[in-house]
C-alpha cells in the first residue's frame, strides 16, 4: 500500500527539541521531493520545508529557518524534521507530504502534493 | 512572495447546488503551479486539481478548476453531502509552496 506514516509528535516545553519521522512505503521514495506541511489548531495549511530526492537541496518557510531542519534517509525510506528552539506558535499537526509531479512534453513539469500522511501533533507549552 | 487570497471565507449551500470558490494571487502566476485540495475534519488534505484545471486520479468530474494569471476558480457542479469540507488553493514557485487561507463549504 502506498502510504506515509508520521511519528514523534508530543508535548514539549518552549525552547525544547523534537524529532519527527515519516515512514514511506509502497513507492520509490528516492524518486520524489518530500515536504513537511503543518496546520495549527483550527487554522489553515502552512508549508514548512522541502527536500530534493538526494537530500542535497532543502528549502524552508522563513518562520522556521535556523530552527527546523528537514532530512531524509533513502536507504530506510524515512523523512525527518528536527525541531529545535521550539515556540508556542510551532504547535500544530505536522503532515509528511510527497511532492508529486506531472510532466507534459509541451509545458513541462507540474508540482503538487499528491500523497499525505495522517499527521502527528506537536504541542509546545509549559 | 506570492500571497493567495481565497473567497469567500465560508460558503453556505444546499446539496444539489453549484459551488464556486475563488483563489486570487497577489501577482500573476503560472497556471501549471496552481492546485486545489479538500480537507475534511480530522483528515489529511486530498489533492483535487493540479495545473489549475486537471483533475487528480479518482476525483469526480463534478469538480472542475479554471483560471489564469491571478484569478482561479474551483467549481463543484452539483454538491453532494460528502463535498462539505474546507478547500485550499496552493501555489508552487521557486521550490517554495504557498497555501491560501481556505474556504469552508458548509451545509445550508
Amino acid at each position: 500500500e502506498v502510504q506515509l506514516v508520521e511519528s514523534g509528535g508530543g508535548l514539549v516545553q518552549p525552547g525544547g527539541s523534537l524529532r519527527l519521522s515519516c515512514a514511506a512505503s509502497g513507492f520509490t521514495f528516492s524518486n520524489y521531493w518530500m515536504s513537511w506541511v503543518r496546520q495549527a489548531p483550527g487554522k489553515g495549511l502552512e508549508w514548512v520545508a522541502n527536500t530534493k530526492q538526494d537530500g542535497n537541496e532543502k528549502f524552508y518557510v522563513d518562520s522556521v529557518k535556523g530552527r527546523l531542519t528537514i532530512s531524509r534517509d533513502n536507504a530506510k525510506n524515512l523523512l525527518f524534521l528536527q525541531m529545535n528552539s521550539l515556540r508556542a506558535e510551532d504547535t500544530a499537526v505536522y503532515y509528511c507530504a510527497r511532492v508529486g509531479y506531472h510532466y507534459d512534453i509541451l509545458t513541462g513539469f507540474y508540482w503538487y502534493f499528491d500523497l499525505w500522511g495522517r499527521g502527528t501533533l506537536v504541542t509546545v507549552s509549559s | 512572495e506570492i500571497v493567495l487570497t481565497q473567497s469567500p471565507g465560508t460558503l453556505s449551500l444546499s446539496p444539489g447546488e453549484r459551488a464556486t470558490l475563488s483563489c486570487r494571487a497577489s501577482q500573476s502566476v503560472s497556471s501549471k503551479y496552481l492546485a486545489w485540495y479538500q480537507q475534511k475534519p480530522g483528515q489529511a488534505p486530498r489533492l483535487l486539481i493540479y495545473g489549475a484545471s486537471s483533475r487528480a486520479i479518482g476525483v469526480p468530474d463534478r469538480f472542475s478548476g479554471s483560471g489564469s494569471e491571478t484569478d482561479f476558480t474551483l467549481t463543484i457542479s452539483r454538491l453532494e453531502a460528502e463535498d462539505f469540507a474546507v478547500y485550499y488553493c496552493q501555489h508552487y514557485g521557486n521550490s517554495l509552496f504557498t497555501f491560501g487561507q481556505g474556504t469552508r463549504l458548509e451545509i445550508k
